[in-house]
């Protein structure tokens, strides 16, 4: 089955900041990818998600390109805010045949003002 | 708003006596799944309905069921909780690849 790596946390980060959140995956073929946010005692919100090869989803000021040469999905923003502090999670697939999906493991994000 | 509703958000148990949460969408759509996501990690796929076809995790203890009477409702039923099993429940649904979460219910086991 396919699988995804995404890095720990916690990250802290000050207002204004640039956010970089890695997410790397194997898959077998190319299905699309998935940053969700988790707030906190919330469930998981669509962040963002790509469908193809280089397609770029977009949300809130948070991007991330879907890379199948370096196997990545990367999350960034350009300017953090103290409200987007929550745990962010990369996740795709588990494979080929079904709809349901794993998970990174999860990165705190907190942002101070 | 069309959306997954989860009740309750909260739910407190004993050990060992059975409890059961709900989940319902407006949505319309023909897959439903129950995660389990314990504190600080990754939500874990328990089970998913597809229609009314049942798709149990392989490591999915059974201690846990579920029940579908419609396309707009979906149970979980823990028969004997234990203390391990204390995490958010959340309920998702999907007419394709993107899944739509609920709120969660916070289970406490005593």
């Amino acid at each position: 089955g396919n699988s995804v790596t995404q890095m720990e946390g916690p990250v802290t980060l000050s207002e204004e900041a640039f956010l970089t959140i890695n997410c790397t995956y194997t898959a077998t073929g190319y299905p699309s990818l998935f940053w969700y946010v988790q707030y906190p005692g919330e469930g998981l919100q669509l962040l963002l998600k790509a469908t193809k090869a280089d397609d770029k989803g977009s949300n809130k000021g948070f991007e991330a390109t879907y890379r199948k040469e370096t196997t990545s999905f990367h999350l960034e923003k350009g300017s953090v805010q103290v409200s987007d502090s929550a745990v962010y999670f990369c996740a795709l697939p588990a494979n080929q045949a079904g709809t349901a999906l794993i998970f990174g493991k999860g990165t705190t994000l907190s942002v101070s003002s | 708003d069309a959306m997954v509703i989860q009740n309750p958000r909260y739910q407190v148990t004993q050990f060992g006596k059975p409890v059961t949460l709900s989940c319902s969408q407006t949505l319309n759509h023909n897959v439903m799944y129950w995660y389990q996501q314990k504190s600080s990690q990754a939500p874990k796929l328990l089970f998913h309905y597809y229609d009314k076809d049942f798709n149990n995790e392989a490591d999915t203890p059974d201690n846990f069921q579920s029940r579908r009477p419609n396309t707009s409702f979906c149970f979980l039923d823990i028969r004997s909780p234990g203390l391990g099993d204390a995490a958010m429940y959340l309920c998702a649904t999907s007419s394709g690849e993107t899944q739509y979460f609920g709120p969660g219910t916070r289970l406490l086991v005593l």
